[in-house]
This record gives structure tokens, sequence and C-alpha cells, in this order.
């Protein structure tokens, strides 16, 4: 079965560049979460979509922001890059708002080292 | 506040035991759980899921059971394998479009 789908897997930038990382849901899956890990954490919830609009925000830092398209697909767009920012980052998707059976699946993540 | 954690940080069996991995919840609110592994490198993979309807369900070699009172989850994996080497995380949301909020991981590991 198809799964969610993140690119690039392994990404190295420097400090201060930007990034951005793609997260394909599951076919037919309407909301997307960003979560972020760093080493030896749980992941953390960064934001969220449904139907291409913003559902919900976490801790995401002003400098990161993201968006959901037309296909569903969405991207975390990362400026101004820290130190602090080298995690994993994984997104995941669900089908619609959260009802009987629809369980949140995640992708392989994205891991992003900024030196 | 709203908080999910465990109680271990690590947990070692032995191959063909159970495991039992807890996990405490603080949001009376939360509805909905679910168990992840996550294997060193890789993504949340889903393991089972429990409604605040039930307090027990299972799944291919792993229950779920949830004590609402007390507010506690726990899973638990029979005859334990090399394979089931991983971080578990329980994780809770409530009904609606909300975040899933992660508690800290258990490392299982599995001696053979």
């Amino acid at each position: 079965a198809a799964g969610v789908i993140q690119s690039p897997r392994h990404l190295i930038k420097e400090k201060r560049e930007t990034a951005t990382l793609k997260c394909y849901p599951i076919p037919r899956h309407d909301t997307v979460y960003w979560y972020q890990q760093g080493p030896g954490q749980d992941p953390q919830f960064l934001i969220s979509f449904y139907e291409k609009m913003q559902s919900d925000k976490g801790s995401i830092p002003d400098r990161f922001s993201a968006q959901q398209f037309s296909d569903y697909h969405s991207e975390l767009n990362m400026s101004s890059l820290e130190l602090g920012d080298s995690a994993l980052y994984f997104c995941a998707s669900s089908l619609g708002l959260r009802q009987s059976g629809n369980t949140i699946y995640f992708g392989e993540g994205s891991w992003l080292t900024v030196v | 506040g709203e908080s999910v954690g465990l109680h271990l940080p690590t947990l070692s069996v032995q191959e063909g035991d159970n495991s039992i991995i807890n996990c405490a919840y603080s949001n009376s609110a939360s509805d909905y759980f679910i168990w992840y592994k996550q294997e060193s490198g890789k993504g949340p993979q889903f393991i089972i899921d429990i409604r605040s309807n039930m307090d027990k369900r299972q799944g291919q070699r792993v229950t779920v059971l949830l004590n609402k009172t007390v507010k506690h989850l726990s899973l638990q994996i029979a005859a334990t394998q090399p394979g089931d080497s991983a971080v578990y995380f329980c994780a809770e949301n409530m009904a609606g479009n909300t975040p899933l909020v992660f508690g800290k991981g258990t490392r299982l590991s599995v001696i053979a």
C-alpha cells in the first residue's frame, strides 16, 4: 500500500541557508502534519493542514512556514537555518477530521543537518 | 498541562518473554490513543490504537489496555522477538483535527 512519501531523505545545509522539505500524503488523505524530532527526543508537533488550510499550529519557529497544495502535498520551508534545526522532520497524513478509524500514518522522515 | 509520558525510558526482555510498556497521560479529555514503534532512523510505525470507549484492544501479538480511571495506557507484546527492538511511543489526542501529542519513548531491547 502507498505510504507517506517525504523528500529529500537527507539534506545538509549551512547556517543561514534555506531548506524546503516535501511531503506527499497517502492517496486520498487530506490532512498533513509536520513533526520535528531531535536526537533522542520525542516528535514535536509543528503544524498541520486540512483541506489546504492550516488546522493547527504547534512549536513551529517563525523562520519556518508551510503550506498544503491543491494536490494535498505539503512543503515545509525553513529559512535562516540554525544549528539547532538539525533534526529528523516527519510528515504524517490522515483522512479528514479525525473520526473513527482515521489513523495518522508517518513517513520515513527527512534528515536535516545544519553545519 | 497536557502531557503524555512513559514510566521507564528503557526496557530489556528476553526473547520469547512478554513485554509490557507503560504510558501515563494527564489530559482526561483525550479520547484516542496510539502506540507507535520507531526503529533507528525511521519514521514512527503505527502499531495499534484504542478509543476511550474501550479498555482493551488486541492485534497480532500486541494488546493495548486503557485505564481511564488512572489515565494509564499499556502496550503488551507477546513472545517478544529481536525484531521488536525499537523505541515505542504512545500518543494521544482528542476528537477533531487535533495533533497527536507524543510521550517520551521507551527503548525496548530484546536479548536473544
